[in-house]
């Protein structure tokens, strides 16, 4: 059975600091996709970044990066530099390739704060 | 272009009573989704559908019930509205593809109170 966890509950950081929020995944696929979607206050899902199993290259995206680790089951992602507007729920999720229906199983989220 | 749009975004029922939960999607996306959102939680799969007249249960459907006739459209209902069901409620969907890695589109969400 797929199983996310999201290793951080909560975090409080001040602005400017780096921060990394830890996913760690279970799966028994040997082909599956990671994401990363964020929930800032107003409350919708923002889409962030896709990772397919077989990709293990780090990816920057200007302050953003992430860190896809087969070996640790691990999928963590790191703000550089944060700022305020950073300030948001942000989830990991899995989908096997041969999951019927490709649904998602989403971690329970982390909590970002950033305080100026 | 629109994309996942939910209706409505604010809904306050009395226990018992029922309702339907709007979700329309304009990109032609196949899969559709429905999932809640309890605080301080993550997001949990109620129902979900591959294509137009096929549904199927997800993780918590007790206490719902979709349909997919068209598309583009993926009714949410409640039947008979209790306190747990108080949550929010996000509606989804995605391109149909062999592969699993395309990113689900969300709506922006319908607040659900049961009082």
């Amino acid at each position: 059975a797929q199983k996310v966890t999201q290793v951080q509950t909560e975090i409080s950081v001040v602005e400017k600091e780096d921060v990394t929020l830890d996913c760690v995944y279970e799966t028994r696929d040997t082909t599956y996709y990671l994401f990363w979607y964020k929930q800032p206050p107003s409350g919708e899902l923002v889409f962030l970044i896709r990772r397919n199993s077989f990709d293990e290259q780090n990816e920057i995206s200007g302050r953003y990066s992430w860190n896809f680790q087969k070996s640790t089951s691990s999928f963590n992602f790191t703000i550089t530099a944060s700022q305020v507007v950073d300030s948001a729920v942000y989830f990991c999720a899995l989908s096997e390739a041969g999951e019927y229906g490709n649904k998602l199983v989403f971690g329970a989220g982390t909590i970002l704060r950033v305080k100026s | 272009n629109a994309g996942v749009t939910q209706t409505p975004k604010f809904r306050i029922l009395k226990i018992g009573q029922s309702m339907t939960l709007q979700c329309a999607q304009d990109m032609n996306h196949n899969y559709m989704y429905w999932y809640r959102q309890d605080p301080g939680m993550g997001l949990k799969l109620i129902y979900y559908s591959v294509g137009a007249g096929i549904t199927d249960k997800g993780e918590v459907p007790n206490g719902y019930n979709v349909s997919r006739s068209t598309t583009e459209d993926f009714p949410l209902r409640l039947e008979l509205a209790a306190p747990s069901q108080t949550s929010v409620y996000f509606c989804a969907s995605r391109l149909t593809g062999g592969l699993s890695n395309q990113p689900q589109h969300f709506g922006d969400g319908t607040r659900l109170s049961i009082l």
